[in-house]
């Protein structure tokens, strides 16, 4: 089985400052790992995805990710965040080669101030 | 293409009701799933099929039916509404059932109220 866990559940960020959100997993196999972005009132569109290769994946809008094998982390990062940044992001993983279910983290609210 | 759609768009139930939310799309996509969204508990898996004819549990089945006699249609059935259930409902499909780590893409959702 596998978990996920998204340290902040709120992240407030003036404009055009850079921003990290944190994910740490466990799990007993190899796992694709997954950012996922929800703005108000919608469904989830995929930011981007790690499947194998190099460890620094970039994704739309401006975001990318870094998978840490060691310390089973996958951090999203934006050098400048924007107003309409404004989402919850949900972190989640897929174990390889086993179904395409996901298990996702708890969110994180990206709150960007003017 | 449309995508996912699902309907309808809000309900609210009287507990112990019965009703169906409905899901498709026009993707042609062998893997279709039914997540529910609960606050602070991300997006958790509650039914999911492979392809048409074969459906299996999440984890949190309990309390829900599902059925696909269709590609395109994968409807959620919910028995004997419970409080507990109040919750947004998304469905989401993708191209595969593989587990290759294919993009799985969301519908608007469903929020549902149980009273």
């Amino acid at each position: 089985a596998q978990s996920v866990t998204q340290l902040d559940s709120q992240v407030p960020v003036f404009e055009e400052a850079p921003v990290e959100l944190r994910c740490n997993y466990s799990s007993s196999v190899s796992v694709y790992l997954f950012w996922y972005v929800q703005y108000p009132n919608q469904g989830l569109q995929l930011l981007l995805k790690y499947l194998s290769g190099s460890t620094l994946v970039k994704g739309i809008n401006g975001f990318e990710a870094e998978f840490n094998k060691s310390q089973t982390s996958f951090h999203l990062r934006k050098p400048s965040v924007h107003i309409s940044d404004t989402a919850e992001y949900f972190c989640a993983v897929s174990a390889l080669n086993a179904g395409n279910m996901l298990t996702f983290g708890g969110g994180t609210r990206l709150m960007v101030k003017p | 293409n449309a995508g996912v759609t699902q309907t309808p768009k809000f309900q609210v139930l009287k507990t112990g009701q019965s009703m169906t939310l409905q899901c498709a799309q026009d993707m042609n996509h062998e893997y279709m799933s039914w997540y529910r969204q609960d606050p602070g508990m991300g997006l958790r898996l509650i039914h999911y099929s492979v392809g048409a004819g074969i459906t299996d549990q999440g984890e949190v089945p309990n309390g829900y039916n599902v059925s696909r006699s269709t590609t395109e249609d994968f409807p959620l059935r919910l028995l004997s509404a419970a409080p507990s259930q109040t919750s947004v409902y998304f469905c989401a499909s993708s191209y595969k059932a593989g587990g290759f780590g294919d993009t799985q893409y969301f519908g608007p959702g469903t929020r549902l109220t149980v009273l």
